[in-house]
């Protein structure tokens, strides 16, 4: 078993679309969940951050971590062309062993 | 926020020559730096974790020999592609943790990459 699972996509909804990304992972000790965009040939930018469970929203992105279930998700509300790229999500524990999810791609399609 | 610069963005060079890449934390030190190594359509793979002042953590499989690190201060870190050859060519990244950020060094940031093509 991967230690961090994501569907790679493409995805492709039509602007306005809620968006919906997800990664399950199988390692409990993870406390730090982070979700970043890459757009093609950049680095990847982090977009939010999460402590533990619960949700953390910033504009029209929202993240949610269910340790429970060891489930994370982000969503993006009416996504826009400019949403269009990789996003990865990865965890850590304590900021040491950083797992990176293998990322989506979206197309956002005006 | 933290801001981590490297360079050069893109960079070609000829089969058997060395090429630099410099990666630098702009507006924090950084004890610890990570450089990923990234192919196309592809997630990121972690070369080695470079370290100031001791030698870098090397991945299993990278050759410690083709990709040499120096850490030499708290804002800067170098990795140099020695002998370099077509297979080689690919998209290094860094990255960097921020103690002092909001998210304390929990989290990582990025570089915006150097593009490595090797004729």
């Amino acid at each position: 078993q991967k230690e961090v699972e994501q569907d790679p996509g493409p995805l492709s909804v039509p602007e306005g679309a809620i968006v919906s990304l997800n990664c399950t992972y199988s390692n409990s000790a993870f406390q730090y969940f982070m979700w970043y965009r890459q757009y093609s040939r950049k680095g990847p930018e982090l977009l939010m951050y999460t402590y533990s469970s619960g949700n953390k929203e910033d504009g029209r992105f929202t993240a949610q971590v269910d340790k429970s279930s060891k489930y994370i998700s982000l969503f993006i509300r009416d996504s826009q062309p400019s949403d269009s790229a990789t996003y990865l999500c990865a965890m850590s524990i304590y900021g040491q062993n950083f797992v990176f999810g293998p990322g989506t791609r979206l197309s956002v399609l005006p | 926020g933290a801001v981590v610069s490297q360079h050069p963005s893109w960079v070609i060079c000829k089969s058997g020559t060395s090429v630099k890449i410099e990666c630098r934390s702009l507006d924090f030190q950084a004890t610890t730096m990570f450089w990923y190594r990234q192919f196309p359509k592809q997630s990121l793979m972690l070369m080695a974790t470079s370290n100031e002042g001791s030698k870098a953590t090397y991945e299993q499989g990278v050759e410690k020999d083709k990709f040499l690190i120096n850490h030499a201060s708290l804002t800067l870190s170098t990795l140099t592609v020695t002998s370099a050859h077509p297979e080689d060519s690919s998209f290094y990244i860094c990255s960097a943790r921020d103690p002092g950020g909001s998210s304390g060094a929990n989290v990582l940031t990025f570089g915006a990459g150097s593009r490595l093509t090797v004729l």
